[in-house]
C-alpha cells in the first residue's frame, strides 16, 4: 500500500499570510497514463470533507484560487495563499493512482493565530 | 446540484450488523464509481470500499475486508454498506462520495455509526 505522509501535521497561520503542506508518497503518484492522482481535501469543524484540488493541481469548481496544488513524483505542497478565518481545519492528501486502497495522509490541522 | 444523503447510523452492539444507505440525486448516478469513506472520533479520514458504475468492481480496505459489503441498486441511485461482525473500531461517521478523477469528490453529510454494548 502505498503512505502517505503529511507535514506538519499542525499549523498556526496569521491572518493574510501563506501556509504551506506538504505530502510525501512511499512511491511515485504518476500513473502509466501519464496523470498524478494527488487529491487535496478541507474538512472544517462540523463539516464533511470537500475536494479541494485533484489530479495534482486542478482545481474544483468553487475554490478560491488563493489554494494551489503542485508537485511530482514523491513530493507535493498544498498553498493557501492569504489565509481567511474561514480556512481553518484540518487538511489531507490522498492518493488515487495505486489503488486498492485509496489512501489518505495523516491530516494537518490549520488554526488561526 | 450533486446531492448524496446518507442514513443507517446508529447504535449497534459489538458483532452486530448494520446497513448504510446513501440517496444519490443531482447526476448520472450509474455512470459513476462511489466511495464510502470513515472518520473515527479523534482520527483522521479512512478510505472503506468502492464500487464500480455498474457493481462489477468492488475494493475494500483490509480492515473491513469480509465484514463489510458494498453494493449498489442504480435504479434508486443508491448505494449500500452492509457493515457486519461491527467491532468498535468501527465506530465512525461514515461518507459517501461521488467518485472523480480515481477520487472523492463530492461528498455527503456522513452519519454517524457508535459501536458500544
Amino acid at each position: 500500500d502505498v503512505v502517505m505522509t503529511q507535514s506538519p501535521l499542525s499549523l498556526t497561520v496569521t491572518l493574510g499570510q501563506s501556509a504551506s503542506i506538504s505530502c510525501r508518497s512511499s512511491q511515485t503518484l504518476v500513473s502509466s497514463d501519464g496523470s498524478t492522482y494527488l487529491s487535496w481535501f478541507q474538512q472544517r469543524p462540523g463539516q464533511s470533507p470537500r475536494r479541494l484540488i485533484y489530479k495534482l493541481s486542478n482545481r474544483d469548481s468553487g475554490v478560491p484560487d488563493r489554494f494551489s496544488g503542485s508537485g511530482s513524483d514523491t513530493d507535493f505542497t498544498l498553498k493557501i495563499s492569504r489565509v481567511e478565518a474561514e480556512d481553518v481545519g484540518v487538511y489531507y492528501c490522498m492518493q488515487g493512482t495505486h489503488y486498492p486502497p485509496w489512501t489518505f495522509g495523516q491530516g494537518t490541522k490549520v488554526e488561526i493565530k | 446540484q450533486v446531492q448524496l444523503v446518507e442514513s443507517g447510523g446508529g447504535v449497534v452492539q459489538p458483532g452486530r450488523a448494520l446497513r448504510l444507505s446513501c440517496a444519490a440525486s443531482g447526476f448520472t448516478f450509474s455512470s459513476y464509481s462511489m466511495h464510502w469513506v470513515r472518520r473515527a472520533p479523534g482520527k483522521g479520514l479512512e478510505w472503506v470500499a468502492v464500487i464500480s458504475y455498474d457493481g462489477s468492481n468492488r475494493f475494500y480496505a483490509d480492515s473491513v475486508k469480509g465484514r463489510f459489503t458494498i453494493s449498489r441498486d442504480n435504479s434508486k441511485s443508491t448505494v449500500y454498506l452492509q457493515m457486519t461482525s461491527l467491532r468498535g473500531e468501527d465506530a465512525a461517521v461514515y461518507y459517501c462520495a461521488k467518485d472523480d478523477n480515481s477520487s472523492p469528490a463530492r461528498w455527503g453529510q456522513g452519519t454517524l455509526v457508535t459501536v458500544s454494548s
